[in-house]
């Protein structure tokens, strides 16, 4: 059974702050490990996402680091923003199943 | 370019109705799923589609049926509503899994009283 366990469930930084979600997961299969951010009233979207291959993706502000032997991606946040407080989610994806299971989420706050 | 479209997207039902939930996609996507969105519990796959008359069951299926006659639609229809299935749904597709990640529609807030 595919297991995806989220961290924190939620957390609140300051502007400039770097907020780090992380992402654990079982399935050894997976080689597709992308972050949704999603805002209230809103259907998730894709932010970022990175492939086994590498060990760390940069897209502006965010930062995907990938460590392969843990079973674990984290997102990263740079100089966050109070337009980056949204709920984030990992959705790693591959082998044989065509289903794809979230995280529980992190809801993420930035305080002016 | 629409993206995934979903309607209605508020609805109150009462126990025991039957609706249909409508998911549109116009970028010839052969991926498609349903999912719910309850607090707390982040999105639960409902059912999901590979392609055109192939759907499968997610990990929440039970009161929900899904067909696939064409690429472009993907109806959810509750059978016999209930309290329990009060929830935001959310459809998605994709071009190929793994590889460009997923479009979500708005949602469809249901109330179930």
């Amino acid at each position: 059974q595919q297991q995806v366990k989220q961290s924190p469930q939620s957390l609140i930084v300051q502007k400039g702050g770097i907020p780090i979600i992380n992402c654990a997961y079982e399935n050894t299969a997976f080689d597709y490990f992308p972050w949704y951010q999603q805002f209230p009233g809103k259907g998730p979207a894709l932010l970022i996402a990175i492939r086994p291959d590498v060990s760390e993706k940069k897209e502006g502000r965010f930062t995907i680091s990938f460590n392969k032997s843990a079973k674990q991606f984290s997102l990263h946040i740079m100089d966050s923003q109070p337009g980056d407080s949204a709920t984030y989610f990992c959705a790693p994806e591959g082998g044989a199943t065509n289903k794809l299971i979230f995280g529980t989420g992190t809801l993420l706050a930035v305080q002016p | 370019n629409a993206g995934v479209t979903q309607t209605p997207k508020f609805q109150v039902l009462k126990t025991g109705q039957s609706m249909t939930l409508q998911c549109a996609q116009d970028m010839n996507h052969e991926y498609m799923s349903w999912y719910r969105q309850d607090p707390g519990m982040g999105l639960r796959l409902i059912h999901y589609s590979v392609g055109a008359g192939i759907t499968d069951q997610g990990e929440v299926p039970n009161g929900y049926n899904v067909s696939r006659s064409t690429t472009e639609d993907f109806p959810l229809r509750l059978l016999s509503a209930a309290p329990s299935q009060t929830s935001v749904y959310f459809c998605a597709s994709t071009l190929r899994p793994g590889v460009y990640g997923y479009t979500f529609g708005s949602g469809t807030r249901l109330t179930v009283v």
